[in-house]
């Protein structure tokens, strides 16, 4: 059973550009969580994803959106990257309130 | 009063002893508290997790130690070895707000041969 799968593992973009993430839940979870975590910090909720609408929100602004498939897989999308937006962005499959986590995008801005 | 806060940052253990990183919270809608490890270039592994309707939760050399009433709650990892060492982070989450987790900051465990 494969766990979470993220891609691409490792992206490097230029300030201003617009960078789009993927993630593959685990087998049987139907809810995908995104989380920003920047260097030496725990991992910040961006939003969550379920029957393909976005359920839950952090305190992230609009240039970060998502999207879910109807085989419950999701993309993050990120438009106008700041420098601050180099961080490794976390994607996390649960079902019934327990999360696993994939092994991240580490995304460098410059 | 959607913060874990967590101590110490880091923590250096020698191989066979007990490592104890601490957890605090404020939300008492939270009813859902995880640890998780990670290791560098990874995401995070879900470790042990408990609910706030018992004290204690032991999984192998790992145990969650929850007090309800001052908000805590605790991570033992018993025997520690090498392997042990990572970054720990606590969460916890309301079932209220889809289950979102907030994390504490993180604790660098270093357990020494």
């Amino acid at each position: 059973d494969a766990g979470v799968t993220q891609s691409p593992t490792h992206l490097i973009k230029t300030r201003g550009q617009q960078v789009t993430l993927r993630c593959s839940p685990k087998s049987g979870h139907d809810t995908v969580s995104w989380y920003q975590q920047a260097l030496g910090q725990g991992p910040q909720f961006i939003f969550q994803y379920y029957e393909e609408e976005e359920r839950q929100r952090g305190n992230f602004p609009d240039r970060f959106s998502g999207h879910q498939f109807p085989n419950y897989s999701s993309e993050l999308n990120v438009n106008a990257l700041l420098l601050g937006d180099s961080a490794l962005y976390l994607c996390a499959s649960s079902f019934d309130g327990e999360a696993f986590f994939g092994q991240g995008t580490r995304l460098t801005v410059v | 009063q959607q913060q874990v806060k967590q101590s110490p940052q880091s923590l250096i253990v020698q191989k066979g002893g007990i490592s104890i990183i601490n957890c605090a919270y404020e939300n008492t809608a939270f009813d859902y508290f995880p640890w998780y490890q990670q290791f560098p270039g990874k995401g995070p592994a879900l470790l042990i997790a408990i609910r706030p309707d018992v004290s204690e939760k032991k999984e192998g050399r790992f145990t969650i130690s929850f007090n309800k009433s001052a908000k805590q709650f605790s991570l033992h990892i018993m025997d520690s070895q090498p392997g042990d060492s990572a970054t720990y982070f606590c969460a916890a989450s309301a079932s209220g707000s889809a289950r979102q987790l907030t994390f504490g900051s993180g604790t660098q465990l270093t357990v020494l041969p």
